[in-house]
């Protein structure tokens, strides 16, 4: 598949401060991008998408950002709080295709 | 409430044994997949179907082999089960190709001894 890879592999936040989880991809076909969040025993849950003509998109508390010059892609989480500890994935949708092609995931830790 | 529901969430299967992972979901939805998902490798797609019948290999389908019969069912074979086999497999369905959201299951982890 493309790749579609993360910066780091963890990241650990005081309760209360701005998350910021990035994501690289290569495919300048993909026409739009996905988070999706996984906690402990569960499958991953869907955030919040973005299309390839967009630069931003807000959704309660988060915020996903664009940057097709450099194929980047970030989540942004507002008062990171506990409940936000979880693995975080990028996902793309390729033009031609019919399946999501998911990064290895971003561990958040938010601690006290 | 959407649902999607794994049949197992662990199984304990013996090398060279045929397994059978159900997948039922319960929202219409045309697009059904198979994920495993291993430490440090994410999730990597072994099947997909887009539709009823219809079937179509993801990225890592050796070993494995999938059935659609019914919508709202997709079942992942394996149908000589091997270590390497272990691990976390993941189901989940998309209402259509346009959307990016994807409903997940809780998992099944198995385990081949």
């Amino acid at each position: 598949g493309e790749n579609v890879g993360l910066h780091l592999p963890t990241l650990s936040v005081q309760e209360g401060d701005n998350s910021i989880i990035n994501c690289a991809y290569s495919n300048s076909a993909s026409d739009y991008f996905i988070w999706y969040k996984q906690e402990s025993g569960k499958g991953p849950q869907f955030i919040i998408d973005i299309r390839s003509n967009m630069d931003k998109r807000q959704g309660q508390r988060v915020t996903v950002l664009l940057n097709k010059t450099v194929k980047h892609l970030s989540l942004q989480i507002a008062a990171t709080q506990p409940g936000d500890s979880a693995v975080y994935f990028c996902a793309e949708n390729k033009n031609s295709g019919y399946a999501l092609n998911f990064g290895k995931g971003t561990s958040l830790l938010v601690t006290p | 409430d959407v649902k999607v529901t794994q049949s197992s969430r662990y199984l304990v299967k013996r090398t060279g044994e045929k397994v059978f992972l159900e997948c039922v979901q319960d929202m219409d939805h045309e697009n059904m997949f198979w994920y495993r998902q291993d430490p440090g490798l994410g999730l990597r797609l072994i099947y997909f179907s887009y539709d009823v019948k219809m079937k179509e290999k993801g990225d890592i389908p050796e070993g494995y082999s999938v059935s659609r019969e019914k919508k709202e069912r997709f079942s992942l074979i394996l149908e000589s089960a091997s270590t390497n086999q272990t691990s976390m497999y993941l189901c989940a369905s998309r209402s259509n190709r346009n959307t990016g959201e994807l409903f997940f299951g809780e998992g099944s982890r198995l385990t081949v001894l």
